[in-house]
């Protein structure tokens, strides 16, 4: 199957400073990527969607300004955690859609701890 | 609303065969995906259906049932490696992913 790559795989960071978390799709164009959050024993959570050269849709509850999101080529998402927080620490995973949409391929994850 | 329902725990034994089931009622549907995914990890992409029936994929089986809003996922021949949690989730009629809590399993000896 397609890969997605994700980087770096893990951060640790102090509180106050912003950290970037790249997606990238390695041998398939993603018209669209998912970023998720998720907490120990919970399940997925989408914060956002993001389609190429457009502004991304967050989902209710996740702060645009805080939680960055740029998708500027059909094979990189980035995401920032901006002036990040200890209860931002979490696993972040992306993941990217093929253009038919029948399959969502996902990276890695990165772990976030904040000090 | 949207809602997805499956099991949150079931328990197998090595060797044995094991189905999971998934509910769903959502706005439109646009193909449910099934995911393992181990402790710590992101989850991976097991199977896709779309149309009516039973996709087979080596031990793993997939089926979906469009008019009763219906899939399950079959394991056969379980492995202590399968021990993991599996997901169902079901594109929408925007071809957003609405997701299930996920299943866990644990495999026994």
């Amino acid at each position: 199957g397609a890969v997605v790559s994700q980087h770096p795989s893990w951060v640790i960071c102090k509180s106050g400073t912003s950290v970037k978390i790249e997606c990238r799709s390695l041998d398939f164009q993603a018209t669209t990527m998912f970023w998720y959050r998720q907490f120990p024993k919970q399940s997925l959570m989408l914060m956002a969607t993001s389609n190429e050269g457009s502004k991304a849709t967050y989902e209710q509850g996740v702060e645009k300004d805080k939680f960055l999101i740029n998708h500027a080529s059909l094979t990189l998402s980035t995401l920032t955690v901006t002036s990040a927080h200890p209860e931002d620490s979490s696993f972040y995973i992306c993941s990217a859609r093929t253009r038919d949409y029948n399959e969502q391929f996902f990276g890695p994850g990165t772990r976030l701890t904040v000090l | 609303g949207q809602n997805i329902d499956q099991p949150t725990e079931m328990t197998a034994t090595e060797g044995a065969i094991v189905q999971i089931n998934c509910t769903y009622q959502t706005s439109g549907f646009n193909g449910l995906f099934w995911y393992q995914q181990h402790a710590g990890e992101a989850p991976t992409f097991l199977s896709y259906n779309v149309l009516d029936g039973l996709e087979e994929k080596g031990r793993f089986s997939s089926f979906l049932s469009r008019s009763k809003g219906y899939s399950y996922l079959l394991l056969k021949e379980l492995q202590m490696k399968d021990s993991a949690s599996y997901l169902c989730a079901v594109v929408d009629s925007n071809y957003q992913l609405i997701w299930g809590a996920g299943t866990k399993l644990i495999i026994k000896p």
